[in-house]
């Protein structure tokens, strides 16, 4: 069965990075796309960017561009998600899901930024 | 980016009942348009793909319409465990885009 676990829940001082896991099974990785979205905390969704496993091609919302890093690692099936200069804004829920639109998702990750 | 305008924000209504949430796109989306539903903790469902298609396992009475800048997604007679926050999301051009949400409680 298809499954995305993702690592472990993260607690970040401002200004520092931090870099989420997920790792595919269930599938062939290279033939879908992966997007992370994350949530605040009681709030709604937000897109932050696609990778193609398959070739590296990536898109990133605008708000975090500069900020953000995607990557796969296809021998393991990984994806990674890395976040830069990171503010308490950041403190959310972060969520990896497969293809357009996104059928199977990760369990989420919870960053949380603070002093 | 696309805006995507869901409404209402809330909607109370009771088991059996039909539910009828709307999303509205600043521009065409043509039909890449998904809704997906949230339980609290838990990460989104995809329920409904290109306006219209149920996703794998998703019960019949989830139903999709629309194209271009308005959706629908209703649900037919609502069961207890419908009551949930359901977003709608466009793939249609970057940066995909998801809706404020529609909280549906009992």
């Amino acid at each position: 069965q298809v499954q995305l676990v993702q690592s472990g829940a993260e607690v970040k001082k401002p200004g520092a990075s931090v870099k989420v896991s997920c790792t595919a099974s269930g599938y062939i990785f290279n033939n879908f796309g992966i997007n992370w979205v994350r949530q605040a905390p009681g709030q709604g969704l937000e897109w932050m960017g696609w990778i193609n496993p398959h070739n590296g091609n990536r898109n990133y919302a605008q708000k975090v561009q500069g900020r953000l890093t995607m990557t796969t690692d296809t021998s393991t099936s990984t994806a990674y998600m890395e976040l830069s200069s990171l503010t308490s804004d950041d403190t959310a829920v972060y969520y990896c899901a497969r293809g357009d639109p996104s059928d199977y998702w990760g369990q989420g990750t919870l960053v949380t930024v603070s002093s | 980016e696309i805006v995507l305008t869901q409404s209402p924000a809330t909607l109370s209504l009771s088991p059996g009942e039909r539910a009828t949430l709307s999303c509205r796109a600043s521009q065409s989306v043509s039909i890449y348009l998904a809704w997906f539903q949230q339980m609290p903790g838990q990460a989104p469902r995809l329920l409904i793909s290109d306006a219209s298609n149920r996703a794998t396992g998703i019960p019949a009475r989830f139903s999709g319409s629309g194209s271009g800048t308005d959706f629908t997604l209703t649900i037919r007679s609502l069961e207890p465990e419908d009551f949930a926050v359901y977003y709608c999301q466009q793939r249609s051009v970057w940066p995909y885009t998801f809706g404020q949400g529609t909280r549906l409680e009992l």
